[in-house]
């Protein structure tokens, strides 16, 4: 069984740009869950979504925003990055949304 | 308020050296108690659910334990490729997770 993915696995960014970051949940999971997570901050709950419909949503600015589509693939959006959204963006799946299984992240860098 | 929280912050041992990690709960309507280990720069690898008091699971060197207020992570005989990270994290009644911060452990060979 294929696990998460996610893509890109690496970006780089400029202060005041947007980034778009997409996640494919293992083939049945429902949920797909997104964090954040910087050196000595642990995870981050940015929000989860559970068929197409935002079920939970974590402390972010609204500048973090995302989606489900009807396959269960989720896209994350920052819009106006800001040097502290550097960061490790993780997403994981779930069939109901407690056992979650985690893909490999994105690393994005905002110069 | 539900939260997690994990103990020691870091732990150094010897290889073969024994010891436990800590994980305190308080959570109303756990659905859960999950297990993770994080390698630096990567995703957290799924290793155990528990979900009732008393339950236990091991897997290799590892054995997880679940009170009503508390987790434990028992690492028997470790080994150098044991070091990563270890995070717990108790599902709470709305299906989020509560995360604990994590326990860094490092194992010298």
């Amino acid at each position: 069984k294929a696990g998460v993915t996610q893509t890109p696995r690496y970006l780089i960014k400029t202060r005041g740009q947007q980034v778009t970051l997409s996640c494919s949940p293992i083939s049945g999971h429902r949920s797909v869950s997104w964090y954040q997570q910087t050196p000595g901050q642990g995870l981050q709950f940015l929000f989860e979504y559970f068929s197409e419909t935002q079920r939970n949503k974590g402390n972010f600015p609204g500048r973090f925003s995302g989606r489900q589509f009807s396959n269960s693939r989720s896209e994350m959006n920052v819009s106006t990055l800001e040097l502290g959204d550097s960061a490790l963006y993780l997403c994981a799946s779930s069939i109901q949304g407690i056992e979650q299984y985690f893909g490999p992240g994105t690393r994005l860098t905002v110069t | 308020e539900d939260q997690v929280t994990q103990s020691p912050e870091a732990l150094r041992l010897q290889e073969g050296e024994s010891s436990s990690l800590n994980c305190s709960y308080t959570v109303s309507g756990l659905r859960g108690l999950f297990w993770y280990r994080q390698d630096p720069g990567k995703g957290p690898e799924f290793l155990f659910t528990l979900y009732s008091a008393g339950e236990e699971k091991e897997k290799e060197r590892l054995k997880a334990t679940l009170t009503k207020k508390e987790s434990f992570l028992h690492i028997t005989a470790p080994k150098p490729e044991d070091s990563a990270t270890y995070l717990c994290a108790a599902g709470g009644s709305n299906y989020q997770l509560i995360w604990g911060a994590g326990t860094k452990l490092i194992i010298k060979p």
